[in-house]
This record gives C-alpha cells, sequence and structure tokens, in this order.
C-alpha cells in the first residue's frame, strides 16, 4: 500500500492530454517537494518535473506540474507514442523519514 | 555530465549477503544526499535507503531496516550498501539516485540483484 495514491492507468489518443493525480498527506506533499519522475522501460528513472511545478533543463513544456494542498498531478499534452511509460509521484515523508513513491500510472497512447 | 554506474549485483541464495557498489562522476559527491531505490519484478519503485553527505545520517525503509547497511566513502566518490540476510522478496534492480534537495535528479542504470535458491 503505497503512501502517495496514483490512479494505475490513464490513455488518450495522439496529440490528446492525459492528467495524473496523486493525492498525499501533510507529512509528505503538504510540507515537502514534490516530484514526477518517468519511467521507460529498460531505462533508469528521470525527473519530470520537481518542486510541483517546475521542469528541469531539456524537459519539454508538453509536461506540467501542479500542486494543491496535499495533492498533486502530473499533465502532458500533445501526447506522443513517446510517451508511454510508467510515471511516479514522489516526496520526502518528514513523519517517515522516509522517501516515499506513488503505485506508478501507466500512460497508453491509443 | 554526472555519472552514478552501479556494480555488484548477482545471483545470490536466500539467507545471503551482497556488497552493492555506486562510482559517481563529475559532481561533488560529498555535497549531496544519496538513496538507493529498488524496482522488484512487475512492482514499482520502492525507496530503500538515504544517507546523509557526510554519512553520518542514515534512514531505511521498514522492509531493510536491520538488514541493509547504506555507508559511502566521500574521497572515493563511492555509495555503497551492504545486504545482509537476503530474501527471495529482494529480487530487484538496484538504483543508486542523488537527490538535489528538491528531487532525485540524477540516477544511475541500476544493477540486479536476483535472491534464489
Amino acid at each position: 500500500q503505497s503512501v502517495l495514491t496514483q490512479p494505475p492507468s490513464v490513455s488518450a489518443a495522439p496529440g490528446q492530454k492525459v492528467t495524473i493525480s496523486c493525492s498525499g498527506g501533510s507529512s509528505n506533499i503538504g510540507n515537502n517537494y514534490v516530484s514526477w519522475y518517468q519511467h521507460l522501460p529498460g531505462a533508469a528513472p528521470n525527473l519530470l518535473i520537481y518542486d510541483g511545478d517546475k521542469r528541469p533543463s531539456g524537459i519539454p513544456h508538453r509536461f506540467s506540474g501542479s500542486k494543491s494542498g496535499t495533492s498533486a498531478s502530473l499533465g502532458i499534452t500533445g501526447l506522443q507514442t513517446g510517451d508511454e511509460a510508467v510515471y511516479y509521484c514522489g516526496a520526502w515523508d518528514s513523519s517517515l523519514n522516509a522517501y516515499v513513491f506513488g503505485s506508478g500510472t501507466e500512460v497508453t497512447v491509443l | 555530465e554526472v555519472q552514478l554506474v552501479e556494480s555488484g549485483g548477482d545471483l545470490v541464495q536466500p539467507g545471503g549477503s551482497l556488497r552493492l557498489s555506486c562510482s559517481a562522476s563529475e559532481f561533488t559527491f560529498s555535497s549531496y544526499e544519496m538513496f538507493w531505490v529498488r524496482q522488484a519484478p512487475g512492482k514499482g519503485l520502492e525507496w530503500i535507503s538515504y544517507v546523509s553527505g557526510g554519512g553520518e545520517t542514515t534512514y531505511y525503509a521498514d522492509a531493510v531496516k536491520g538488514r541493509f547497511i547504506v555507508s559511502r566513502d566521500n574521497s572515493m566518490k563511492s555509495l555503497f550498501l551492504q545486504m545482509n540476510s537476503l530474501r527471495v522478496e529482494d529480487t530487484a534492480i538496484y538504483y543508486c539516485a542523488r537527490d538535489n534537495g528538491y528531487a532525485i535528479d540524477y540516477w544511475g542504470q541500476g544493477t540486479l540483484v536476483t535472491v534464489s535458491s
């Protein structure tokens, strides 16, 4: 049972938009930095969003993040087949003294 | 470019031990907190340990507490994970990862640990 809750899967046609939610609590998302990671099969995870809504250099503007209270969300616009991956939210949990990940959301491009 | 390269993964019997290493380059290693994260077959990402920049503070996931020990040698720019009393459920790809204070910004390619008789 993950501390952060994500939907198991989302899907949309090429060019469309998907949004992935991540629900946590005051000890993690509510008072710490939330990040989003893309995990392609056979590759290392890749940081997409940090501090709720900031993109590292090299990450396309198609990827966006937001945070409100104890929840966060990742949006992907202009969906491409190369975006098919599992996406994880993550944050430090001050009560557990642990980094917690969501259970992951598989994105499928129809 | 920042690089993290893991090594030491292997096939080991239940109850056995293994030591993973992670070699870091192209950044000031001692200035960064480091994690180990694993992914078991068919499962999601699981954080398992944290070590502060100086190595004096460590944290562990409950699943490995008392069995795994994280350490670092800043002079060698290396991170280690000593894994004892290994269980079948420890089978996973183990990633070394850098924490920049906001997020995990760099990951290694991972090393496979298989625990099986």
